[in-house]
């Protein structure tokens, strides 16, 4: 079965350091892969993706995604993680059939992030 | 741009009654989805569309859910009758015609069902 994995339920991280939540995924062929944003009260924000070319994807408020793969994964970082990046983050990949691609999400269980002051 | 507005943002009712949800999609995109997220399930995908013709509704959880789309700039959720495990937080979500298929999504529905 096509799926996400999101193997942390929460990332703790000092305001200043760098940030990685983690993803890995299960689809035939080649992933589009995609991260999005939740904040309290509010609906998922697209953050970046992966359709092809270069493995490390640069996305929104500094954030980037590095795709791997032969560890079927899809990291995200930031190298300076704000107080203000504390949310649940959600990884994503786009189902698969034999022809292409759907435009059906698979989304993970998400990872909430808290940076601490 | 306004986005993807949903309507109601918030709304109480009681067991049994029937409950309505909307959604406007952002103009010119012809997808549109209907997710579901709980903190039991977390984010599941209960129908989406393509122009305006429902593609998938195998996460419609029973026949008491229906959902319709009469037209690109609108469509409804249904729940009749309402239960207490119908509480959760519904979004709408569009995306436009490209190979991408970027979702985006709207502020969400919080339904609670007393």
């Amino acid at each position: 079965a096509q799926s996400v994995a999101q193997p942390e339920d929460q990332v703790n991280v000092a305001e200043g350091n760098p940030l990685t939540v983690k993803c890995t995924y299960s689809v035939s062929g080649n992933p589009y892969l995609f991260w999005y944003v939740q904040y309290p009260n509010r609906g998922l924000q697209f953050l970046l993706k992966y359709i092809t070319g270069d493995n490390l994807v640069k996305g929104s408020y500094g954030f980037e995604a590095e795709f791997n793969k032969s560890q079927t994964s899809f990291h995200l970082k930031k190298p300076s993680a704000l107080v203000s990046d504390s949310a649940l983050y959600f990884c994503a990949v786009r189902e698969m059939y034999d022809g292409g691609a759907t435009n059906k999400l698979i989304f993970g269980t998400g990872t909430l992030l808290a940076v601490q002051p | 741009d306004a986005g993807v507005i949903q309507s109601p943002r918030h709304e109480v009712t009681e067991m049994g009654q029937e409950v309505t949800l909307r959604c406007k999609p952002i103009s010119g995109h012809d997808y549109l989805f209907w997710y579901r997220q709980t903190m039991m399930r977390g984010l599941e995908l209960l129908i989406y569309f393509n122009n305006n013709v429902p593609i998938d509704d195998s996460g419609m959880p029973e026949d008491r859910f229906s959902a319709k789309m009469p037209n690109a700039s609108f469509s409804t959720l249904k729940i009749q009758p309402s239960e207490p495990r119908d509480s959760a937080v519904y979004f709408c979500a569009s995306s436009p015609p490209t190979e991408t298929g970027e979702l985006f999504f709207g502020e969400g529905s919080r339904l609670t069902v007393l």
